[in-house]
């Protein structure tokens, strides 16, 4: 399936700081998912967006998705240790429910 | 507490040899999918079943076989034809509904090494 590439690949910031991380596809998308993966262990839905333009919130992270459904991202407010990880966007391909998932942007919250 | 289980945790394999990984899951999800990670990379689809006693291979499903025979299990057997099975393989499900999409649920994983 069609891959959509994430930027940055690796960022590394101060605990306090924000973060955003983007998705970008070439062609519209149908949806968009994210899920984060700590290390060591395995990818955890977040959310999932359909929807041109929209916007949604939980907690300390903010999702958007484009107007033209072609890139979409993840911004967290005030970075916590806790924080740290792989955060992946994903999305479907036509009416089947398998998922292609992008690149991953590894985030790295130091004190 | 529903959930996917996936044994074992780690899996040493000698060349030449087949292998298989189990996956269950008791949430009632229709969908399961396999997908394979390597370090410090993204996930790539080996195969998936959206219902039982029927699956599709994904982008990357040379080397590798599977089954559905029962709603909750999709063993993966990666065979002595897979070049470089060396992985973190991860096992997934999820309901999708008619016309709609869901999140998918992970299991812990099973990291595979060829020794």
């Amino acid at each position: 399936g069609q891959q959509v590439m994430q930027i940055p690949q690796y960022q590394h910031v101060q605990e306090g700081e924000d973060f955003t991380t983007y998705c970008n596809s070439s062609t519209t998308l149908s949806n968009i998912q994210w899920y984060k993966q700590r290390p060591g262990g395995h990818p955890v839905f977040l959310i999932q967006l359909v929807k041109s333009g929209e916007v949604k919130k939980q907690k300390r992270l903010t999702f958007q998705f484009g107007e033209a459904k072609k890139n979409s991202s993840l911004h967290i407010t005030a970075t916590q240790t806790t924080d740290v990880g792989t955060y992946f966007c994903a999305h479907n391909t036509g009416t089947a429910s398998k998922l292609t998932f992008g690149t991953g942007t590894r985030l790295q919250v130091t004190l | 507490d529903g959930g996917i289980t996936q044994s074992p945790k780690y899996l040493f394999r000698k060349e030449g040899q087949n292998v298989t990984l189990s996956c269950e899951q008791n949430l009632n999800h229709d969908a399961m999918y396999w997908y394979r990670q390597d370090p410090g990379q993204g996930l790539r689809l080996i195969y998936y079943s959206q219902i039982v006693n029927d699956f599709q291979k994904g982008d990357i499903a040379e080397g590798y076989s599977v089954s559905r025979e029962k709603k909750e299990s999709f063993p993966l057997t990666v065979t002595s034809a897979q070049k470089n099975p060396t992985a973190f393989y991860l096992c997934a499900s999820s309901s999708p509904g008619t016309g709609r999409h869901y999140g998918y649920t992970f299991g812990s994983g099973t990291r595979l090494t060829v020794v």
